[in-house]
């Protein structure tokens, strides 16, 4: 079965304690991607992998960090988490051109 | 920056009728366009997506147009059912080498009343 899995689903943490969220896929996809997604802002693309350590910043990269070590995974990386990080994030896969597949989201609080 | 909009935030219908959401968007380099169903508590799925080199695209119940010359995006969904009740978002994509950055309009809340 075609998964896009998110650990952890849930999430609350303080102010600058670092931590990792998951994304792993597969599909042998190409493309990976991370977006938050806030009331009345939508989703906005954060980072962006169109292959294995290939990385392009997207809309609101500013906080985060990701890495694209090998095909399947595409962890994000907060190393000082915020209160204005506190958001629904999503990771997506997919291919050149076609749709984006997104996992079941990852809802983090920072205090 | 250049973005993907849309029309109208809320859109309430009676089951059976017809549906229309719009979009509409800026970049006129965008090539490629997706529409996504979001449902409480799950993650955007796909529904039907338009290349810029076609009018008009086909799916079950649903049909996306695209209006090139007035930036225009729209998706009809037909005998719209209660299942049909979500949040639907546009995404642009400008294709090429940057097919990877999608950008996605605020989304419109479709409510099916039975």
């Amino acid at each position: 079965e075609a998964q896009v899995t998110q650990n952890p689903r849930y999430l609350i943490t303080v102010t600058g304690k670092k931590l990792t969220v998951t994304c792993s896929q597969n599909m042998n996809h190409e493309y990976m991607s991370w977006y938050r997604q806030d009331p009345g802002l939508g989703l906005r693309q954060i980072y962006y992998s169109m292959n294995v350590e290939v990385t392009d910043k997207g809309d609101v990269p500013e906080g985060y960090k990701v890495s694209r070590k090998e095909k399947r995974n595409f962890p994000l990386i907060l190393e000082s988490p915020s209160p204005n990080q506190t958001s629904l994030y999503f990771c997506a896969t997919g291919q050149r051109n076609t749709e984006a597949f997104f996992g079941q989201g990852t809802r983090l609080t920072v205090v | 920056g250049e973005s993907v909009g849309l029309h109208l935030p809320t859109l309430s219908v009676q089951e059976g009728d017809n549906s229309i959401i719009n979009c509409a968007y800026s970049n006129s380099a965008s090539d490629y366009f997706i529409w996504y169903k979001q449902e409480s508590g799950k993650g955007p799925q796909f529904i039907i997506d338009i290349r810029s080199n076609m009018d008009k695209r086909q799916g079950q119940r649903v049909t996306v147009l695209l209006n090139k010359t007035v930036k225009h995006l729209s998706l009809q969904i037909a005998a719209t059912q209660p299942g049909d009740s979500a949040v639907y978002f546009c995404a642009e994509n400008i294709g090429g080498t940057s097919y990877g950055k999608l950008t996605f309009g605020q989304g419109t809340i479709l409510t099916v009343h039975p």
